[in-house]
């Protein structure tokens, strides 16, 4: 148990639908990292969240947003859904603000019929 | 921009057979390398990780070390158990610590 939690476990969804992905990092992590899992594309990186502030984006679209809360818990934002977004959400934190190793929380398994 | 390349799998293996998941990256300035393994149905878990050039991670009996003259993260074990099998990614971290980039994994299959 990696101490990272991340809900729902399973979503199912249609296109065109939004969802919101849940995240509870590690205690003491400030840093949230969320990454999408897909066959096709592998592990990518979407966006980096440090205390509450955006600290670095990847391949994350602009359907897509997230936020880090005061209690330092992210959502994940998905709307418009496409059958392409069918993936597995990952959300990962670390102590620090970069360099550090992350720690995974088991996954949310996204399916948009 | 920065990237990391791994062998591609599955790679399957007999147990006690000795191992070996080649990982390349391509990077400005010095990363952070990093090996994960996931289990079926799991999340990534940090499996070893250096910081600089020659450094040497290792834990649980693997290894990798940083080899910045080859631009090489390779991972090895002496001695491959049924419990390894599972799927092992190459990372790292840019040199500004925001970028994250994974390689697409390797899948193991130990059998006995």
């Amino acid at each position: 148990d990696s101490g990272v939690t991340q809900t729902p476990k399973h979503l199912i969804t249609a296109t065109g639908q939004r969802v919101t992905l849940r995240c509870s990092p590690r205690s003491g992590d400030l840093s949230v990292y969320w990454y999408q899992q897909s066959l096709d594309q592998g592990l990518q990186f979407l966006i980096q969240y440090y205390n509450g502030e955006e600290r670095a984006k990847g391949n994350i679209l602009e359907r897509f947003s997230a936020q880090q809360f005061p209690d330092l818990h992210s959502e994940l934002n998905l709307s418009s859904l496409e059958l392409g977004d069918s993936a597995l959400y990952f959300c990962a934190s670390s102590v620090g603000e970069g360099r550090n190793e992350q720690y995974f929380g088991p996954g949310t398994r996204l399916t948009v019929t | 921009g920065d990237s990391v390349t791994q062998m591609e799998g599955p790679v399957t293996l007999s147990e006690e057979a000795f191992l070996t998941i080649n990982c390349t990256y391509t990077a400005t300035g010095y990363p952070s390398l990093f090996w994960y393994v996931q289990y079926p149905g799991e999340g990534l878990q940090l499996l070893l990780k250096a910081t600089k050039a020659d450094d040497k991670g290792s834990n649980k009996g693997f290894e990798a070390t940083y080899r910045k003259e080859t631009t090489s993260f390779h991972l090895e074990k002496g001695s491959v158990q049924v419990s390894d099998s599972a799927v092992y990614f190459c990372a790292l971290s840019d040199r500004t610590g925001n970028q994250f980039y994974f390689g697409t994994g390797t899948s193991l299959t130990v059998i006995p």
